[in-house]
């Protein structure tokens, strides 16, 4: 059983089009976050829910839009796409009795 | 905004020899994590230590933190292969956000 799995794991696009990250975790958390992985390895935050409330945008262009339908559950849809996006994005869990994160295996979106 | 930075960028040892990554942040924290990141992967959680705490152990693992200097370590012993990696170290300011430096790659040579 996966804990906290994102799909697809690989995404190739033109720009201009629209995407979907979709991301689920079994683990109870109540604290879901996005991150965002540069070239370079740089991990930056760009979303956190906790309770499927909204708690932290970090400076993302408003072309990401989270969703989370349930607790269990924190997409990304990114629309638009940008040369810039590419990168690998990162699903992650935690909260509560457990501040440690959760990440998911990545999604590596390449815009073309 | 950037919370940890670790250092060095870059390290590579033997086998067996220890290896020792320091991270510094810049404001105050709940807790202080460390994760590794094999190439292609997610991170991993490896160890936590919170505010109050100055050392902690887990394995072949010892954390330190300071927060007088606002500084943390992470040593590794008898290194092994399977340690290369890369190494973050992680704020937890308490505002539903877990903020990553940018990492120490560690490479273990044969």
């Amino acid at each position: 059983d996966t804990a906290v799995s994102q799909t697809p794991k690989y995404l190739v696009t033109q720009m201009g089009n629209d995407k979907s990250i979709k991301c689920e975790q079994n683990l109870g958390h109540d604290t879901m976050y996005w991150y965002k992985q540069d070239s370079k390895k740089f991990l930056k935050i760009m979303f956190s829910y906790n309770n499927k409330e909204l708690i932290i945008n970090e400076t993302v262009p408003n072309r990401f839009s989270p969703k989370s339908p349930d607790k269990a559950h924190l997409n990304l849809h990114i629309n638009s796409l940008e040369l810039g996006d590419s990168a690998v994005y990162f699903c992650a869990s935690g909260g509560g009795v457990t501040p440690e994160a959760f990440f998911g295996q990545g999604t590596r979106l390449t815009v073309v | 905004s950037q919370q940890g930075e670790e250092d060095p960028q870059a390290l590579s040892i033997q086998e067996g020899e220890n290896a020792t990554m320091n991270c510094s942040y810049k404001t105050s924290i709940n807790n202080l994590q460390w994760y590794r990141q094999n190439s292609g992967r997610g991170l991993v959680h490896l160890i936590l230590i919170r505010s109050n705490e100055r050392e902690k152990h887990s394995g072949r693992l010892r954390v330190t933190l300071d927060t007088s200097k606002k500084s943390s370590s992470l040593l590794i012993t008898a290194s092994r292969a399977a340690d290369t990696a890369s190494y973050f170290c992680a704020t937890d300011p308490g505002s539903y956000k877990i903020i990553f430096g940018k990492g120490t790659r560690l490479h273990i040579l044969p």
